[in-house]
């Protein structure tokens, strides 16, 4: 059963471009999750998606917005980004919204602000 | 409402105990852990749900004391695998006593074995 998949897995980008990154969930899982991680601040709650609904989002400016595709399929983008934004961002799959379950992550999409 | 997590990091030798805390000042539904190597994603170790059940991996344990919001990790006889980052994740506790339906996770413990 392949894994959560991100990508791109490397890019870099100019401050005020924008960034759209891509996460593939594991087969049949219908939740996704998004997480900011920079040193030191851990992993970071961007939002959440099920059924192609935003079901909750962190504290981040608006510069930050998902969606979620019928397939369960995720991206993420980011705009008029700022050299704050490069960090690693990681996908998370889940078979429900949570509850007791079990997320598993991609590899992330590491993204350097220039 | 970010879960705080004690040691930030630890250094142990080759067979050595620790031990990893994860508080919470919110009324929890479960508690989730990761430990995350280097450059690579965070792999699950463990769920503790309140109510007491757990799931994971069955060389970990860990506990969960609903009443205090308090989570500890137990990793004995460390190996130098158990080497990484390790990661609580909480699930606050919505109403009708279920989830608020996301992870929010601690900054992490730093956990070096050496040889």
């Amino acid at each position: 059963k392949a894994g959560v998949t991100q990508t791109p897995r490397y890019l870099i980008k100019t401050r005020g471009q924008q960034v759209t990154l891509s996460c593939s969930p594991i087969s049949g899982h219908r939740s996704v999750s998004w997480y900011q991680q920079t040193p030191g601040q851990g992993l970071q709650f961007l939002f959440e998606y099920f059924s192609e609904t935003q079901r909750n989002k962190g504290n981040f400016p608006g510069r930050f917005s998902g969606r979620q595709f019928s397939n369960s399929r995720s991206e993420m983008n980011v705009s008029t980004l700022e050299l704050g934004d490069s960090a690693l961002y990681l996908c998370a799959s889940s078979p429900a919204r949570q509850g007791g379950h079990t997320i598993y992550f991609g590899e992330g999409s590491w993204l350097t602000v220039v | 409402q970010q879960p705080v997590q004690s040691p930030q990091a630890v250094i142990l030798r080759e067979g050595e105990d620790a031990v990893i805390n994860c508080s919470s000042s919110k009324a929890l539904y479960s508690v989730h852990w990761y430990r995350q190597k280097h450059g690579e994603a965070p792999v699950f170790l463990m769920i503790l749900l309140k109510g007491g059940e757990q799931k994971g991996h069955e060389k970990i344990s860990a506990s969960f004391n609903e009443k205090k919001q308090q989570s500890s990790l137990y990793l004995t006889a460390s190996q130098l695998s158990y080497s990484g980052t390790y990661f609580c994740g909480t699930e606050i506790e919505g109403g009708y006593g279920g989830s608020q339906g996301n992870l929010i996770f601690g900054k992490g413990t730093k956990l070096s074995v050496k040889p």
